[in-house]
């Protein structure tokens, strides 16, 4: 199926400092993609929605200034925690629904997720 | 409102049984329906979907789903469970009528425990 990748898998930080995750489709385009935030033992929250070369949509009671989301290419998109506190710990996945390669246009792919420590 | 439901937040069985984790959903018209598996600290594999079409839908590693209109229900199976399928499973359904069509929503999540 198709692939989505994040880089990187791991980041641990200081706090006040900012973070930024890279989700790519390795083998379709991605005309949306998709940030969530997964909490220890719970579902996803889903952050925001950004489609190729437009603004990111974001969910009620994300900020949109502290989560900052780029999809400046039909590969790639980017989260970046600006300055990043201990409470912005947590498993970010991105996905991501496109055309081409073996992607289906009704199914979301996954990236293997990142987990963010800030001490 | 749109909600998907997962009943249960954990499902025990022995290896060699069969395995059923259940998902109810509350959407109106013909949604799109999904399954997919996480294991530890990995994000989420794709197992099968119904979109439309026969009830029964076939996907990876042998898992299954029923899709009942009726009860709008869409039961994950597997006719034997393996020690590997122990992991959490989200069911997930979209309406694909909603303007742009991607929102999709996630139930809590059913952890699966395979016993050797």
């Amino acid at each position: 199926g198709a692939v989505v990748s994040q880089h990187p898998s791991r980041v641990i930080c200081k706090s006040g400092t900012s973070v930024k995750i890279e989700c790519r489709s390795l083998d379709f385009q991605a005309t949306t993609m998709f940030w969530y935030r997964q909490f220890p033992k719970k579902s996803l929250m889903l952050m925001a929605t950004s489609n190729e070369g437009s603004k990111a949509t974001y969910e009620q009671g994300v900020e949109k200034d502290k989560f900052l989301i780029n999809h400046a290419s039909l590969t790639l998109s980017t989260l970046t925690v600006t300055s990043a506190h201990p409470e912005d710990s947590s498993f970010y996945i991105c996905s991501a629904i496109g055309v081409g390669g073996t992607s289906s246009t009704d199914t979301q792919y996954f990236g293997p997720g990142t987990r963010l420590t800030v001490l | 409102a749109q909600s998907v439901a997962q009943p249960e937040d954990q499902v025990n069985v022995a290896e060699g049984n069969p395995l059923t984790v259940k998902c109810t959903y509350s959407v109106s018209g013909n949604p799109y329906l999904f399954w997919y598996v996480q294991y530890p600290n990995r994000g989420l594999q794709f197992l099968l979907k119904y979109i439309t079409g026969d009830n029964l839908v076939k996907g990876s590693y042998g898992f299954e789903a029923e899709f009942n209109k009726s009860q709008t229900s869409f039961h994950l199976k597997k006719p034997s469970a393996l020690v590997s399928d122990s992991a959490l499973y989200f069911c997930a359904v979209r309406d694909p009528r909603v303007t742009g069509g991607f929102k999709t929503i996630f139930g809590a999540g059913t952890r699966l425990f395979v016993k050797a």
